[in-house]
């Protein structure tokens, strides 16, 4: 059995802080990594994929990945009341196999 | 929503009923997918699809059919539905092993 974990949370952190919210992850042939955010009510939105050890960085997101360690995470700088949400994470395995989806992080901003 | 919609958006059905769910894209992608999420589970993959009548079982496909006659509809029918599939249900696509994008969500109520 294929597993993501998450920590479920919440995660608080004080607007304009970085909030730090991790994953990982068991099938070791894992090849591309994704972070969605999801607002309540509301459906997951794409905010980041990964697919090669090291950083990736797109505006106040980072995502982190380490193959070696299984691990991947997602750095929010200058975290903002709007960011607050469910955040999850998703693996693909080889050859296009389907996502295994993580429980979710709840972050929540405060003002 | 990336050109993907559900319908209906809501449904409140009796235990016993038959129940079809409607996924619409009008990108012309050839991967769909149906999930549902419930509290405590995260986002379970019910059904996919990689093509026009060609569809597989996710992890949670029990009690679930689901039809590709075009390529851009992709049907999630509960044969006789049950109290134990009240839950969200999410359709996505995807290219291959890239993203998923995930449509508005339909909320279904088995009384």
């Amino acid at each position: 059995q294929k597993e993501v974990e998450q920590n479920s949370g919440p995660l608080s952190v004080p607007e304009g802080a970085i909030a730090s919210l991790n994953c990982t992850y068991s099938d070791r042939g894992s090849q591309s990594f994704f972070w969605y955010r999801q607002y309540s009510g509301k459906s997951p939105e794409l905010i980041m994929s990964i697919y090669s050890n090291g950083d990736k960085e797109d505006g106040r997101f980072t995502a982190q990945l380490n193959k070696a360690s299984q691990y991947v995470s997602l750095l929010i700088r200058d975290s903002q009341p709007s960011d607050s949400a469910t955040y999850l994470c998703a693996v693909r395995g080889n050859y296009g196999q389907n996502f295994v989806f993580g429980p979710g992080t709840r972050l929540s901003v405060l003002p | 929503d990336a050109g993907i919609t559900q319908s209906p958006r809501h449904k409140v059905t009796e235990t016993g009923t038959p129940v079809t769910l409607r996924c619409h894209q009008t990108e012309n992608h050839r991967y769909m997918y149906w999930y549902r999420q419930d509290p405590g589970h995260g986002l379970r993959l019910i059904h996919y699809s990689y093509g026009v009548k060609d569809t597989d079982k996710g992890e949670v496909s029990d009690g679930y059919s689901v039809s590709r006659s075009k390529t851009e509809d992709f049907l999630l029918t509960l044969e006789s539905a049950t109290s134990s599939q009240t839950s969200v249900y999410f359709c996505a696509f995807s290219e291959a092993d890239r993203e998923e994008y995930f449509g508005p969500g339909t909320r279904l109520t088995v009384t």
